[in-house]
């Protein structure tokens, strides 16, 4: 399996300006997460989904910001408009299982966004 | 979710053993002790994981304290590649991967 897979790797836009960010999960996982990293936040997960429903998107920063899981295989995280303090990585990471009791999590590679 | 206490830095010469401390005195008994790296940005790495008892796998070993409050992970053999954030994570039935500020692991040649 080749993994969590995320695209674009690197992402730069205009203030104001729509950015959507996708993520493959690992054949088989029914659990994925979108998780925000920045140097003075650190990792912060801002949404998970079980079975394609999202679970709790309490993380979620304000109504900007959008995730969808419109099948297994599939997820976006759409943000618009975006803000030059949506700078940041963004990380998909999928799971086996509803539980993390026993089960670790898999991250993709990220996508670096930019908003000037 | 228990929260855990990282040193937040640490150095290890190339080839000896890195052993990294965390605390989580407020662990509960179905909580399990999570460990990831975090290498120079890419996405987390999954290290290694436990509930009671010592593990070892081709990465790393976790020992668990018998009162859980405390575990310490173990590199045996460091090399520069191991140079990292390493992060411990208490993890109970929830989803949730509660991410701390880590231990910058930094291994010299």
């Amino acid at each position: 399996d080749a993994g969590v897979i995320q695209s674009p790797r690197h992402e730069v836009t205009e203030m104001g300006q729509e950015v959507t960010l996708r993520c493959k999960p690992i054949s088989g996982h029914n659990s994925l997460f979108w998780y925000r990293q920045t140097m003075m936040r650190g990792l912060e997960l801002l949404i998970y989904f079980n079975n394609n429903v999202p679970i709790d998107d309490s993380g979620m920063p304000e109504d900007r910001f959008s995730a969808k899981m419109p099948n297994a295989s599939f997820s976006t995280l759409k943000i618009q408009p975006s803000e030059p303090r949506d700078s940041a990585v963004y990380f998909c990471a999928s799971s086996l299982g509803r539980r993390a009791q026993n089960t670790e999590a898999f991250f993709g590679q990220g996508t670096r966004l930019t908003v000037v | 979710d228990a929260k855990t206490t990282q040193p937040t830095s640490m150095d290890c010469a190339e080839g000896r053993a890195a052993n990294l401390p965390c605390n989580h005195s407020t662990i509960s008994g179905n909580e399990y002790v999570y460990w990831y790296r975090q290498i120079h940005s890419q996405g987390p790495q999954y290290i290694i994981h436990g509930l009671k008892n010592n593990e070892t796998n081709e990465m790393a070993s976790l020992i668990i304290t018998e009162d859980r409050k405390s575990s310490t992970l173990i590199l045996p053999h460091a090399t520069l590649r191991d140079t990292a954030v390493y992060y411990c994570i208490v993890v109970s039935g929830t989803y949730k991967y509660i991410f701390g500020t880590g231990t910058r692991l930094k291994v010299l040649a």
